[in-house]
């Protein structure tokens, strides 16, 4: 089955510590993104791409990282410049045209510790 | 500045009775409008896309409306199951950036069984 994973499910991260949310789909769509979701808030976003070695910064890209050295992977790194990590992180990907929609990951809670 | 809101934050009803979810955006210029659900710590489903250019468009139980000119949305969820709770949001994709999504911060749904 075609879609997005996510992983982990659940990270800690301790103060001063980068970590690495991973981000797969096997859909062969051009666009990927990256969400946080803070409780009460709408989805902000952070980074995305729409094509392999290039992305775009979000409303809030501050203090993470992101790579696509393939079209299948786009992973975001929360450095120790982001003060206020915690909070759930969506990726989603959709096919490079408006009025497609989009598809989202089950999501990643991360913990500062 | 686009801005969306979605009132209630909350709602509660018996199972079985028909409902109405509501979205409102500050500006009119959209490219689209989506409905998502949310269930408690997982990803996002989308519902209903519906097109600058339409009025309503319809899945099942499901009927999401769009009045360009008011800024409204509304999701009308029919028969209501207790299968049917979770997290409802609304998203407009907007025209002054490139495939950039603006959403509510929901209203979570409970059916009472």
């Amino acid at each position: 089955d075609g879609g997005i994973t996510q992983s982990p499910k659940y990270l800690f991260r301790k103060e001063g510590q980068n970590v690495t949310l991973s981000c797969e789909q096997n859909l062969n769509h051009d666009a990927m993104y990256w969400y946080r979701q803070d409780p009460g808030q709408g989805l902000r976003l952070i980074y995305y791409s729409q094509i392999v070695n290039d992305f775009q910064k979000g409303d809030i890209a501050e203090g993470y990282s992101v790579s696509r050295e393939k079209k299948e992977s786009f992973p975001l790194t929360v450095t120790s410049a982001q003060k206020n990590p915690t909070a759930f992180y969506l990726c989603a990907s959709s096919i490079q045209h408006r009025d497609y929609g989009y598809t989202f990951g089950s999501g990643t809670r991360l913990t500062v510790v | 500045k686009q801005e969306v809101t979605q009132i209630p934050a909350a709602l509660s009803v018996p199972e079985g009775e028909n409902l109405v979810l509501n979205c409102s955006f500050t500006d009119s210029a959209i490219y689209n409008l989506q409905w998502f659900r949310q269930d408690p710590g997982k990803g996002l489903t989308s519902l209903l896309l519906i097109q600058s250019s339409q009025r309503e468009q319809t899945s099942g139980r499901l009927n999401a409306s769009l009045d360009k000119s008011s800024g409204r949305s509304t999701l009308y969820i029919a028969a209501s199951q207790p299968g049917d709770s979770a997290t409802y949001l609304c998203a407009v994709e907007i025209g002054d950036s490139n495939y950039q999504l603006i959403w509510g911060a929901g209203t979570k749904l409970i059916i009472k069984p």
